[in-house]
């Protein structure tokens, strides 16, 4: 059974600062890796992709990926109070359709 | 370019009976995704359609079926409710079936199922 694991937080971080998001996978052949933030009572939203090792920028996101350790990560710098949200890490598993998700990390960014 | 929408937003059912989901893939995708989403979880894929075939199926009994249309329009039907089946329900659209690298899934407001 393939997963994704990610702390549910409350994770709370001051406005200004980088918040940073973390998230393990169990399969060791994950290629393709998606960050989605959901707003309470809302649907899910990409943010970002990533398949490469590395660092991938966009604005102030930027996705970290470590295929040997098998892990990914989110920082979000800057942080505002509109980043409030949960944030949904997904993992593409052996076919092209499905996702795998984790339970999300609840972030509380504080004025 | 509209997205996805889905209908209805908000509904309550009791045990037993059956219900119809319906979403509208955005314009120009040809895939269509539903998830599940318990309060608290992460979505949990139910099934994809591409071409009007069930491509890709997760781990939910028989009485989860659905279907699509020429129009890439998507229903997701679940027969004798059960009091779990009471969740936010997810449509995503994309573009791409089976051979497309990236499941970069746009979704739609989704519908909220109460089971009482």
């Amino acid at each position: 059974q393939k997963e994704v694991e990610q702390n549910s937080g409350p994770l709370s971080v001051p406005e200004g600062a980088i918040a940073s998001l973390n998230c393990t996978y169990s399969d060791r052949g994950s290629q393709s890796f998606f960050w989605y933030r959901q707003y309470s009572g809302k649907s899910p939203e990409l943010i970002m992709f990533i398949y490469s090792n590395g660092d991938k920028e966009d604005g102030r996101f930027t996705a970290q990926l470590n295929k040997a350790s098998q892990y990914v990560s989110l920082l979000i710098r800057d942080s505002q109070p509109s980043d409030s949200a949960t944030y949904l890490c997904a993992v593409k598993g052996d076919s092209n359709y499905q996702l795998i998700w984790g339970a999300g990390t609840k972030l509380i960014i504080k004025p | 370019e509209t997205g996805v929408t889905q209908s209805p937003t908000h509904l309550i059912k009791t045990r037993g009976q059956q219900v119809t989901l319906r979403c509208s893939s955005q314009s120009g995708h040809n895939t269509v995704s539903w998830y599940q989403q318990a309060l608290g979880q992460g979505p949990q894929f139910i099934f994809q359609y591409y071409r009007e075939e069930e491509n890709g199926r997760g781990n939910f009994p028989p009485r989860f079926s659905g279907l699509q249309f020429p129009n890439y329009s998507s229903e997701l039907n679940v027969n004798a409710l059960e009091l779990d089946d009471s969740a936010l329900y997810l449509c995503a659209s994309s573009f791409g079936g089976v051979y497309s690298r990236a499941n970069v899934l746009t979704f739609g407001a989704g519908s909220r199922l109460t089971v009482l």
